[in-house]
C-alpha cells in the first residue's frame, strides 16, 4: 500500500536549520506531487509549497520564501524539505502529502520540530 | 489571495447529519476545485473529498461535498453520524498553484 515514511522528531536552537524527509512506497515517487503542510501546537493546517519530484521542480508559499528549500532523491523515492533561521514559532508539526498539484491523497505521519533555546 | 472561513465548531447527536460551510472571501468558488480533510487527535489529516465532491475510495458514502455559487461556499456533509466523525474538519482550495485552507472546524458528536 501507499505510504509516506517521516523522519523522527527534531529540537533545534533558534536560527539553526532543520531538514526533513519524507520516503514514498506503493507508488512510482515520480508519478505524485510532494506538498509540506505545517501545524503549529493547537493550531490549523498551513501550506509550505510543493515540489515535483518528476523534474524538481518547486513552488514555495511567499510566507517562506527564502527560508524554505524543498529537493528530492529520486533514486531513493524520497523527498526533503529544509527550514533555516528557524524561530520559536516555527515550532509545529510537518507533514508530507503527495498527491495532485491541487490536493493531496497520502498523507506523512508528521515530524515534530520543536525551536528552543 | 484568498481566505477560506469555516466555522469554529459545530456539534450534533449520533445518527443526525451536520453541515460545515467554507466561504469563500475572493473569486468564486468555482473557480477551482475545493477539498475537505478530516483529522482526528493526534493524526496526520486524511481526504474525505476531493473535486468539490469526488469521494476516495473507502471513504463512506455518509461523507458528501457541494457548492453553492449564491453563498460562494463549500459545505461537507455527513449523514448517520458516528461517534468516531468526531475530529477538526479543514477545506481547502487553490490559487495560482498555492494551497488555501480554511481554518478548521471541530465537529463534536455528542
Amino acid at each position: 500500500q501507499v505510504q509516506l515514511v517521516q523522519s523522527g522528531a527534531e529540537v533545534k536552537k533558534p536560527g539553526a536549520s532543520v531538514k526533513v524527509s519524507c520516503q514514498a512506497s506503493g507508488y512510482t515517487f515520480t508519478g505524485y506531487y510532494v506538498h509540506w503542510v505545517r501545524q503549529a501546537p493547537g493550531q490549523g493546517l498551513e501550506w509550505m509549497g510543493w515540489i515535483d519530484p518528476n523534474n524538481g521542480g518547486t513552488s514555495y508559499a511567499q510566507k517562506f520564501q527564502g527560508r524554505v528549500t524543498m529537493t528530492r532523491d529520486t533514486s531513493i523515492s524520497t523527498a526533503y524539505m529544509e527550514l533555516s533561521r528557524l524561530r520559536s514559532d516555527d515550532t509545529a508539526v510537518y507533514y508530507c502529502a503527495g498527491g495532485d498539484i491541487w490536493f493531496g491523497v497520502y498523507w506523512g505521519q508528521g515530524t515534530l520540530v520543536t525551536v528552543s533555546s | 489571495n484568498f481566505m477560506l472561513t469555516q466555522p469554529h465548531s459545530v456539534s450534533e447527536s449520533p445518527g443526525k447529519t451536520v453541515s460545515i460551510s467554507c466561504t469563500r472571501s475572493r473569486g468564486s468558488i468555482a473557480s477551482h476545485y475545493v477539498q475537505w480533510y478530516q483529522q482526528r487527535p493526534g493524526s496526520a489529516p486524511t481526504i474525505v473529498i476531493y473535486e468539490d465532491s469526488q469521494r476516495p475510495s473507502g471513504v463512506p458514502d455518509r461523507f458528501s461535498g457541494s457548492i453553492d455559487s449564491s453563498s460562494n461556499s463549500a459545505s461537507l456533509t455527513i449523514s448517520g453520524l458516528k461517534t468516531e466523525d468526531e475530529a477538526d474538519y479543514y477545506c481547502q482550495s487553490y490559487d495560482s498553484s498555492n494551497w488555501v485552507f480554511g481554518g478548521g472546524t471541530k465537529l463534536t458528536v455528542l
